[in-house]
């Protein structure tokens, strides 16, 4: 089993949809969580950081942490073409490295 | 504004020859690191660095190499190239060593050995 799991897609939504990506993971250590969002032929880039558990909300995006359940979801509201990138999500103990999901491949349909 | 740059962006190489690729941070992190991503398999790391003179081995080190002697700059040396290396390379910096921190990447370098 990998430490962190993603559904890699691809996920295709109409413009105005309410997008939900999700991450599982196994190791109860990790205590940072973060999105990371990737466009095509660019380097990934911190989207969200959320420590610990609850909810995180900026703009028309949302983090949320369930570590008793060891699942991490983004929400995106009233999704946008310019949303259509690969998401990432990452986490890691407040010792070690940060470890990547394999990411989910998002299409926003005008 | 600081930056973090790679180059090339894109090589082309023949199997068995030995490739350097560059990485460049004006940010002034202290840690730097250097991961492959191929699909399937997202970010993977290869090798990284949390200060001057410091380099560690990271999940899929084997056939790579990595010095610091400097803040600035991380060069992935690929000792003799294979075909399972092409692959696009990422470099990455932050600035703490614990807690929670930033990545900041690169643009990516595309590798293809043929």
């Amino acid at each position: 089993q990998k430490e962190v799991e993603q559904d890699p897609g691809p996920l295709s939504v109409p413009e105005g949809a309410i997008v939900s990506l999700n991450c599982t993971y196994s190791n109860s250590a990790f205590q940072y969580f973060m999105w990371y969002r990737q466009y095509s032929r660019k380097g990934p880039e911190l989207l969200m950081y959320t420590y610990s558990s609850g909810n995180k909300e900026d703009g028309r995006f949302t983090a949320q942490v369930d570590k008793s359940s060891k699942y991490i979801s983004l929400f995106i509201r009233d999704s946008q073409p310019s949303d259509s990138a690969t998401y990432l999500c990452a986490m890691k103990t407040s010792y070690d490295k940060v470890i990547f999901g394999p990411g989910t491949s998002l299409s926003v349909i005008p | 504004d600081a930056e973090i740059t790679q180059s090339p962006r894109h090589k082309i190489t023949e199997t068995g020859r030995q490739v350097t690729l560059a990485c460049h941070q004006t940010w002034n992190h202290n840690n730097m690191f250097w991961y492959r991503q191929d699909l399937g398999h997202g970010l993977r790391l290869i090798h990284y660095s949390y200060g001057v003179q410091d380099t560690n081995k990271g999940e899929v080190s084997d056939g790579y190499s990595v010095s610091r002697s400097n803040t600035e700059d991380l060069p992935l040396t690929l000792e003799s190239a294979a075909s399972s290396q092409t692959s696009v390379y990422f470099c990455a910096s932050s600035f703490t060593s614990g807690g929670a921190y930033e990545q900041f990447f690169g643009p990516g370098t595309r590798l293809t050995v043929l």
